[in-house]
């Protein structure tokens, strides 16, 4: 069963406008990260946070982490057209194993 | 996408027949992943390998087999085709050590599988 589930589903917004997704998962965990998919590609790692972080930042991606809530955001700031993709938060577990969320599709409308 | 590739990237076939799907690595990263992806699952790991011969099952391994005889190469083969097993296939590895960067995992394009 999956480990992660996203929340919502799917996001629209404006260009320049700030998207933000939610993770929430079961068990506890080693680290947990997030991923991108552009329509018909592969995956592609964006960050990882360690389950003794509360928060990360990369560019114009901000990741929190609330092990006792045991879930996740992950906020993109800013928001332009090559944003419109697919986000999935994957649990890693100690067993060298990610544990995927159904995802997070995010248009962004000029 | 850089460094794994996945062949076929499409492929028809008809149910009861037997499939192969290879995933082909040149970053000599030790463990490798095939996860199917579904409309609504996410991705749902197969089986993996952690090194040359060394195998285990995934959630959704029923109906799958896998080899790996060279640390460059993940085959994954469906038995008997089902129209179940109707997905895109992904091929990820990972490499180790104890760093950060060692706990991504790296995708290939994918292939996609129609079982009719």
């Amino acid at each position: 069963s999956q480990q992660g589930e996203e929340d919502p589903q799917a996001l629209s917004i404006q260009e320049g406008e700030n998207a933000t997704m939610n993770c929430s998962y079961k068990t506890s965990i080693n680290n947990l990260q997030w991923y991108r998919q552009n329509s018909g590609r592969g995956l592609v790692h964006l960050i990882l946070i360690r389950s003794n972080e509360r928060e990360k930042h990369s560019g114009r991606l901000r990741v929190t982490l609330d092990t006792s809530k045991k879930s996740s955001s992950l906020l993109i700031t800013a928001s332009r057209a090559a944003d419109t993709a697919s986000y999935f938060c994957a649990t890693d577990g100690y067993d060298y194993k990610l544990s995927f969320g159904a995802g997070t599709t995010v248009t962004v409308r000029a | 996408d850089a460094g794994i590739t996945q062949s076929p990237r499409h492929k028809v076939t008809e149910t009861g027949t037997p499939v192969t799907l290879r995933c082909h690595q040149t970053e000599n990263h030790r463990y490798m992943y095939w996860y199917r992806q579904d409309p609504g699952h996410g991705l749902r790991l197969i089986h993996y390998s952690y090194g040359v011969k060394d195998t285990d099952k995934g959630e959704v391994s029923d109906g799958y087999s896998v080899s790996r005889s060279k640390t460059e190469d993940f085959l994954l083969t469906l038995e008997s085709a089902t129209s179940s097993q109707t997905s895109v296939y992904f091929c990820a590895t990972r490499r180790t050590g104890g760093f950060e960067s060692s706990y991504e995992q790296y995708f290939g394009p994918g292939t996609r599988l129609t079982v009719t």
